[in-house]
């Protein structure tokens, strides 16, 4: 069976600084990973994927994430923190193409200070 | 143009009573989804609908009733609302063949 698992339920980090959220997963197939955002009161938005192409992945906003095979880590990265980067992020994993079922970590909330 | 939408955004009831959540994909997609977020944030698959057919159904009660009409739609509907039911609910949907799920903007359901 699938699972994610998200080490750190609320982050914290000073404006400017590295941002790092931790994602770690378990699959019996080559998996699809996934990093959604949420904002307060609104639904999920994809940040980035990794669909068994090229392991550094870019996503929008200026975030990325590596996938390693080796780990079963696909961590969330961004050089340097925005306040509007405040939000819940979700890690994810499905079994690919024709997939029924995303499997959600239980999110981290990441807090920026100013 | 919301690529995917549920109405109501916002639904508060008593206990006992029926209710449903509507939803609608513009992308063509062919396979639909519930989720549930509990307050912890926490979100868990309902149900999986691929060209109309339930696919997944994860352990729901019986009280919970997904209807997909067609392809562009999965509504939701709850019988004998319980206070244990508050929680957000998402619809998402994708295509085989592409790999990321698209989420709408929820329905906070409130039981009192």
């Amino acid at each position: 069976a699938q699972s994610v698992t998200q080490l750190g339920s609320h982050v914290s980090v000073s404006e400017g600084a590295l941002v790092l959220l931790r994602c770690n997963y378990s699959s019996s197939v080559p998996p699809y990973l996934f990093w959604y955002v949420q904002y307060p009161n609104q639904g999920l938005q994809l940040l980035l994927k990794y669909t068994s192409a090229a392991t550094l992945v870019k996503g929008i906003n200026g975030f990325e994430a590596e996938f390693k095979k080796s780990e079963t880590s696909f961590h969330l990265t961004k050089p340097s923190a925005h306040m509007s980067d405040a939000a819940e992020y979700f890690c994810a994993v499905s079994e690919g193409i024709r997939t029924y079922k995303y499997i959600f970590g239980t999110g981290t909330r990441l807090k920026v200070l100013a | 143009d919301t690529a995917v939408s549920q109405t109501p955004k916002y639904l508060v009831t008593q206990m006992g009573n029926d209710k449903s959540i509507k939803c609608e994909q513009n992308l063509g997609h062919d396979t639909m989804y519930w989720y549930k977020q509990d307050s912890k944030k926490f979100l868990k698959i309902m149900f999986s609908y691929n060209n109309k057919e339930l696919i997944i159904n994860e352990t729901v009660p019986n009280r919970f009733s997904p209807k997909s009409p067609d392809k562009a739609h999965l509504n939701l509907h709850i019988n004998s609302l319980e206070l244990g039911d508050s929680a957000v609910y998402f619809c998402a949907s994708s295509h085989e063949g592409r790999t990321e799920a698209f989420f709408g903007q929820g329905t906070r359901l409130t039981v009192v």
